[in-house]
């Protein structure tokens, strides 16, 4: 099946700063989606990507779908200490012709007041 | 609108002992997915069910693992006999987009199983 790469694997910010992080493939993906795992807690949704090139924000948090379609990237602007978890890239495996959606390893954020 | 449901929250077992989670799905969400997360991982899926039919459980351990989905609504994951390597947070989602390519999956809050 389909592979999600993730980087960075960890980051350590100061209160206030901007933030950035990408997923990768080497294969293509048709949605990609960006969620967020708090600490115990299930993932959420945060945005979702449905057309290549397309550039989507929800409040701080922009993301883009790369024009090859096998990548995308997430950026946080003016990071605050709730933003701390853990933030997946995912999509529908191609390969399926149902909705069977991989993760990627996740990206740790943590930030310092 | 009340989220997918999820129990236990926690679970300690020893090695070779059987366990069960349950989950709720959203209600009228016609698919529901179990994921397996080890620490420090991403969600690793182990069986998706359209209505109380599975889609894919190609990834499931089925020498050890078995899900159910009685009625289509809500499901049981079992372990029998449980492994060290088990130990991992079992994460359910549900989602209503059926077959469609959405991936908008709404997850519970997970069962954390240690396994001893």
């Amino acid at each position: 099946g389909q592979q999600l790469n993730q980087s960075p694997q960890s980051m350590f910010i100061q209160e206030g700063e901007d933030v950035s992080m990408n997923c990768t493939s080497s294969s293509i993906f048709n949605t990609w989606l960006w969620y967020k795992q708090d600490p115990g807690e299930g993932p959420v949704l945060l945005i979702a990507l449905y057309k290549a090139g397309e550039l989507t924000s929800n409040g701080r948090l922009t993301a883009q779908f790369g024009i090859t379609r096998k990548d995308s990237f997430l950026n946080i602007s003016a990071s605050i200490p709730s933003d701390v978890g853990i933030y997946f890239c995912a999509g529908p495996d191609l390969k399926t012709s149902y909705d069977k959606v991989i993760f990627g390893p996740g990206t740790s954020l943590s930030v310092i007041p | 609108e009340a989220g997918v449901a999820q129990s236990p929250r926690y679970k300690i077992i020893e090695k070779r002992q059987s366990v069960a989670f349950w989950c709720n799905p959203i209600s009228g969400h016609a698919t529901l997915y179990w994921y397996q997360q080890i620490l420090g991982q991403g969600p690793k899926l182990l069986i998706q069910f359209q209505n109380n039919g599975v889609v894919d459980d190609s990834q499931l351990p089925k020498d050890r693992f078995s899900a159910e989905r009685l009625k289509g609504v809500d499901s049981t994951l079992k372990i029998q006999p449980a492994k060290l390597e088990d130990s991992a947070v079992y994460l359910c989602a549900s989602s209503s987009k059926g077959l469609a390519r959405s991936g908008e999956l709404f997850f519970g809050e997970g069962s954390r199983l240690t396994v001893l």
